[in-house]
């Protein structure tokens, strides 16, 4: 099966520019995650999608930043506009609810976010 | 809440030697526990996990880790380190039963030196 896709890989782009980032999960996989993940740490959860319903975005910075799940399925991060700090690398993740309850993700490759 | 220390940001073995990864977790409730690995520009894969079921966990790519209740650990080990392995590896914990939050310790990155 075809894992999490990602686009762009890499992005440059000057402070105070937008920026877009977008994710197609597993299929099948109702929940759908965004990570942020500086350099040298682990990655650390912005918002979560069950199906169409963001259910946990407490930890998105919303004056900046916002994500849409329409339909379900793709997802698109947005940062407007980007800060210096939000270099970064941005992670989506997907994962379905299995009997087992067990919460494994799955992560797409990532895109490297620069921001001059 | 829940958090986990992964100790040592940075492990050098020689390759065929043992590799050992260290992970203490912080957890209110019983845990699950999970290994994941980074290769340079990709996502993380999950490596193995610990959901309740033998304190024992075997993974891929001959990894393993062991539950350790009384000593709040999972680390993560490999008997003989291939040069394959060189990645980052992170430790991470989430409540059982259902969805719960995963939080993700910093990380440790792998050398293997021939």
């Amino acid at each position: 099966e075809a894992g999490v896709v990602q686009s762009p890989r890499y992005k440059i782009i000057e402070k105070k520019q937008p920026v877009a980032f977008w994710c197609n999960p597993i299929s099948g996989h109702n929940t759908l995650y965004w990570y942020r993940q500086n350099l040298g740490q682990g990655p650390e959860l912005l918002i979560r999608y069950e199906n169409e319903e963001a259910v946990d975005d407490s930890q998105l910075p919303k004056d900046r930043f916002s994500a849409e799940r329409l339909k379900g399925v793709d997802s698109t991060l947005k940062i407007q506009p980007a800060e210096l700090g939000d270099s970064a690398v941005y992670l989506c993740a997907s994962s379905v609810k299995d009997s087992r309850r067990t919460n494994e993700q799955f992560f797409g490759p990532g895109t490297r976010l620069t921001v001059l | 809440a829940q958090s986990v220390t992964q100790l040592g940001s940075h492990v050098s073995v020689s390759e065929g030697a043992l590799v050992l990864l260290r992970c203490n977790y912080s957890s209110s409730v019983p845990p699950y526990l999970f290994w994941y690995v980074q290769y340079p520009n990709q996502g993380l894969q999950l490596l193995l996990k610990y959901t309740s079921a033998a304190t024992l966990v075997k993974g891929i790519n001959g990894f393993e880790a062991e539950f350790k209740k009384s000593e709040t650990s999972f680390h993560l080990t490999k008997p003989s380190a291939h040069m394959s392995d060189a990645a980052e590896y992170f430790c991470a914990v989430s409540h059982s039963g259902g969805y719960q939050k995963v939080t993700f310790g910093t990380g440790t990155k792998l050398q293997v030196i021939p």
